[in-house]
């Protein structure tokens, strides 16, 4: 089954402080994975988009990395500010479709 | 360019009652998709539609109804609503629907079903 699993499900951090989330899939074949961010009350928005060539890939603050030969990728989030409270959500495309993880939830504090 | 649209932002209604969630894009998609997000699940595609003129049903279509009106317009409807129904449902689009390209999604309708 094609399936993307996320953790934690949700972690609090202080401001200026980083982070990382994890993502493993089950998905295949597999042709690429993207992180998506989504803010409370919002629909989420793309932050990077990796194919299986890469590696590394970053947005700002936001650094995705992938490993396609163990399936797991990661979102490392650097000098966290308060705006990076959010969800996000590890998604990978399958027969023209998407299967989304159940997100992981970002709190940052002052 | 307002991208993806949807109205309305939130709604309440009776077991047994009917409504449309309306979507529309300005940005000349060709594919369009309704999702539903319920809580600790990723998003899951009820419908979608590849182009103007098409739909297909995606992992959760029963209980609902799509209409691909314009290229710009895809609405979903609910015949007869029920309680599992209570859900956030988001709508989004596509210039393709080849497997590298980026969805835009709107900003949601919260749907609660009495």
């Amino acid at each position: 089954k094609n399936q993307v699993e996320q953790s934690p499900q949700s972690l609090i951090i202080l401001e200026g402080k980083n982070c990382t989330l994890q993502c493993n899939y089950t998905v295949s074949p597999f042709s690429n994975l993207r992180w998506y961010k989504q803010d409370t009350g919002r629909g989420p928005v793309s932050l990077t988009i990796m194919t299986f060539s890469e590696n590394t890939k970053s947005n700002g603050r936001y650094t995705a990395t992938l490993d396609a030969d163990t399936k797991q990728s990661s979102l490392h989030i650097t000098a966290s500010q308060l705006s990076d409270s959010a969800s996000y959500i590890c998604v990978v495309p399958y027969d023209y479709k998407l299967s989304f993880g159940a997100g992981t939830t970002v709190t940052v504090r002052a | 360019n307002a991208g993806v649209t949807q109205t309305p932002k939130f709604q309440v209604l009776k077991t047994g009652q009917s409504m449309t969630l309306q979507c529309a894009q300005d940005m000349n998609h060709n594919s369009m998709y309704w999702y539903r997000q319920d809580p600790g699940m990723g998003l899951r595609l009820i419908y979608y539609s590849a182009s103007e003129g098409t739909t297909d049903k995606g992992e959760v279509p029963n209980g609902y109804n799509v209409s691909r009106l314009n290229k710009r317009e895809f609405s979903l409807r609910l015949e007869s609503a029920a309680p599992s129904q209570t859900s956030v449902y988001f709508c989004a689009s596509s210039d393709n629907r080849g497997q590298r390209e980026t969805q835009y999604f709107g900003p949601g309708t919260r749907l609660l079903v009495l």
